[in-house]
């Protein structure tokens, strides 16, 4: 399969607690991008990671990519009660054809 | 704004029904896509156009229809729906090919088929 598959497929934290999602997945990818969805909306781009980088930090997000091992980490530092939504990882392939493929996601709520 | 704007949010229709589910983008985007969402499945793409006129299935195309006249808008078609359709549905649209760019999504139409 292509699909990336998230770890955990939920997590509960308290507020001011850091967050941490993975993703792993099986083939060979062009970039790798995280994507947050609020409770029945739509999807918001949040980071894109390419193969040859390591690391990307965006506000309070910070992602790594380790592609010996094919997997990415989301971090969410300093949780909020805003930041409860499910957290996608999408996989972007060489062929630029190739939709973005999605996993099914981690459940993230954070506690007040 | 920026936006990928779907219409409508919320339908509730009957087996055999025709519906269209319009979506449209202000940002000038090439790569436009739908994409269906239900529980324990994640998105799966329907169908995707690359350009005016130029459509393609994606994972789940069966019982869908698209089309796209014009750079700003691709409507989802569905000619029978059935309730296997019932779904939460995402229309997206990305500068430059879908496997390498930012996908812009809209709010989502929820949709049931008695």
């Amino acid at each position: 399969s292509q699909q990336g598959e998230e770890d955990p497929q939920a997590l509960s934290i308290q507020e001011g607690e850091n967050a941490t999602m993975n993703c792993s997945y099986k083939t060979s990818i062009n970039n790798l991008q995280w994507y947050r969805q609020n409770s029945g909306r739509g999807l918001v781009h949040l980071i894109l990671i390419r193969s040859n980088e390591r690391e990307k930090h965006s506000g309070r997000l910070r992602v790594t990519l380790d592609t010996s091992k094919k997997s990415s980490s989301l971090l969410i530092t300093a949780s909020r009660a805003a930041d409860t939504a499910s957290y996608f990882c999408a996989l972007g392939f060489n062929s630029g054809n190739t939709p973005l493929v999605f996993g099914k996601g981690t459940r993230l709520s954070v506690i007040a | 704004e920026a936006q990928v704007t779907q219409n409508p949010r919320y339908l509730i229709t009957v087996t055999g029904k025709k519906l269209t589910v319009t979506c449209s983008q202000n940002m000038n985007h090439e790569y436009m896509s739908w994409y269906r969402q239900d529980p324990g499945l994640g998105l799966r793409q329907i169908y995707y156009s690359m350009n005016v006129e130029v459509t393609d299935k994606g994972d789940v195309p069966e019982g869908y229809k698209v089309s796209r006249k014009e750079k700003r808008n691709f409507p989802l078609i569905l000619e029978s729906p059935s309730p296997n359709q019932t779904s939460l549905y995402f229309c997206a649209s990305s500068q430059g090919l879908a496997g390498v760019a930012i996908q812009y999504f809209g709010a989502g139409t929820r949709l049931s088929v008695l």
